[in-house]
């Protein structure tokens, strides 16, 4: 069965400060996908990335980046230089091959404080 | 491209009524549907994944007969609540797929259920 594990519930930094969060997923498959959403307080949901399992070239997009380490399971969002806008709840997820569903964390709460 | 849309956004109804939610793909045929739940200050939960013209596959500890969920169509999903209760207020977040093989699911903006 498909696991995703944020352990961290609440982070706040100080405006331009990073911060990182952490994801450890856990997956029988070979061919999996991971995902990152942000949640701002309007509760759309916002797709930030997709990677799959045989991709683990690491991503940088603006001020956000990501670390995929499959020996460790992990798929990790660092946001540097935070600003205000990035307060939200981020959700990393994860589905695997032939199965569409998605497996949440239970998410990270943001406050980046101005 | 791949706008999902859910009508209506907020809902207030009374106990023992029933509030069917809407979810649309806008511009794009959608094979999949998924039905989250989110709790405040929870993690969205997956109800039930519909393929149109099939019926609905849920997971376990969602009451079928509570969640009524109908994809008629390639562009349209529903989702009713029977017999509403304060319990089934949450968030309700619709998704949709174009393909079976496409791991892009596109979440709509979410339905703010209030029981009263």
């Amino acid at each position: 069965a498909q696991k995703v594990t944020q352990a961290q519930t609440e982070i706040s930094v100080v405006e331009k400060e990073d911060v990182t969060l952490d994801c450890v997923y856990e997956t029988r498959d070979t061919t999996y996908y991971l995902f990152w959403y942000k949640q701002p307080p309007s509760g759309e949901l916002v797709f930030l990335i997709r990677r799959n399992s045989f991709d683990e070239q690491n991503e940088i997009s603006g001020r956000y980046s990501w670390n995929f380490q499959k020996s460790t399971s992990s798929f990790n969002f660092t946001i540097t230089a935070s600003q205000v806008v990035d307060s939200a709840v981020y959700f990393c997820a994860l589905s695997e091959e032939g199965n569409n569903r998605l497996a949440f964390g239970k998410g990270n709460q943001v406050v980046v404080i101005p | 491209g791949a706008v999902v849309s859910q009508h209506p956004s907020r809902v207030i109804c009374k106990s023992g009524t029933s509030v069917k939610i809407e979810c649309r793909s806008l511009d794009f045929q959608a094979t999949t549907m998924f039905w989250y739940r989110q709790f405040p200050k929870q993690s969205l939960m997956l109800m039930a994944t519909s393929n149109e013209g099939s019926k609905a596959t849920y997971e376990q500890g969602v009451e079928k007969d509570k969640f009524l969920i109908n994809h008629a169509s390639l562009t349209l999903s529903t989702l009713t609540v029977t017999s509403a209760h304060p319990e089934d207020s949450s968030f309700y977040i619709c998704s949709a797929t174009p393909g079976p093989r496409d791991y892009e699911q596109y979440f709509g903006p979410g339905t703010r259920l209030t029981v009263t």
